[in-house]
């Protein structure tokens, strides 16, 4: 069974620019979490989708936006790149009411210059 | 809101040295205790979840306990490859899970 799978790995920015990050959940999984890991600060809560509607969102600016898709795959969109924008995004996929947590992909790391 | 506290932040061991990791929640009607590996670059690989206090899992060399506010992951005889940043994650009333900072271990020979 194929993972959650996250493209690109990798994405370098400038500040200012608008960046994209995909991610396609498990087969058979409905909900998509996001999350940013920037260094020293942990894995902070970005946003949830479940069957197409946003259903949860964390404490960060409208700029950080996204859609679920009827394949349910999803997309980040994070506009006008700050600085501090640079971190890990991670992607996790889960059941709607598995109780086992999430199953995370590999993350994209973006880079703003 | 809801806080997940990691203790140590890091921790070396020797090979075979064994010892605990902490993690301690805020949230009242926990719905699910989860310890996570994470290796540098990697996104988190999930180990287990735990419900209610007094409960236990072990995996290999790995073994997790839930309290009423504390959970503790116990490593004996740990091995080089061991080495990871652990994560603790809580879930209460909304579905996702909040996040400690993690306890990068690092096991040398």
């Amino acid at each position: 069974e194929a993972g959650v799978t996250q493209s690109p790995t990798h994405l370098i920015k400038t500040r200012g620019q608008q960046a994209t990050l995909r991610c396609s959940p498990i087969s058979g999984h409905t909900s998509v979490y996001w999350y940013q890991q920037a260094l020293g600060l942990g894995l902070q809560f970005l946003l949830w989708y479940d069957e197409g509607e946003e259903r949860n969102r964390g404490n960060f600016p409208p700029r950080f936006s996204g859609r679920q898709f009827p394949n349910y795959s999803s997309e980040l969109n994070v506009n006008a790149l700050e600085l501090e924008d640079s971190a890990l995004y991670l992607c996790a996929s889960s059941l709607d009411d598995r109780g086992d947590g999430y199953t995370f992909g590999s993350g994209t790391r973006l880079t703003v210059v | 809101e809801d806080q997940v506290t990691q203790s140590p932040e890091a921790l070396r061991l020797q090979e075979g040295e064994s010892s605990s990791l902490n993690c301690s929640y805020t949230v009242s009607g926990l719905r699910g205790l989860f310890w996570y590996r994470q290796d540098p670059g990697k996104g988190p690989e999930f180990l287990f979840t735990l419900y209610s206090a007094g409960e236990e899992k072990e995996k290999e060399r790995l073994k997790a306990t839930l309290t009423k506010k504390e959970s503790f992951l116990h490593i004996t005889a740990p091995k080089p490859e061991d080495s990871a940043t652990y994560l603790c994650a809580e879930r209460g009333g909304s579905e996702k899970l909040v996040f400690g900072k993690g306890t990068k271990l690092t096991v040398n020979p």
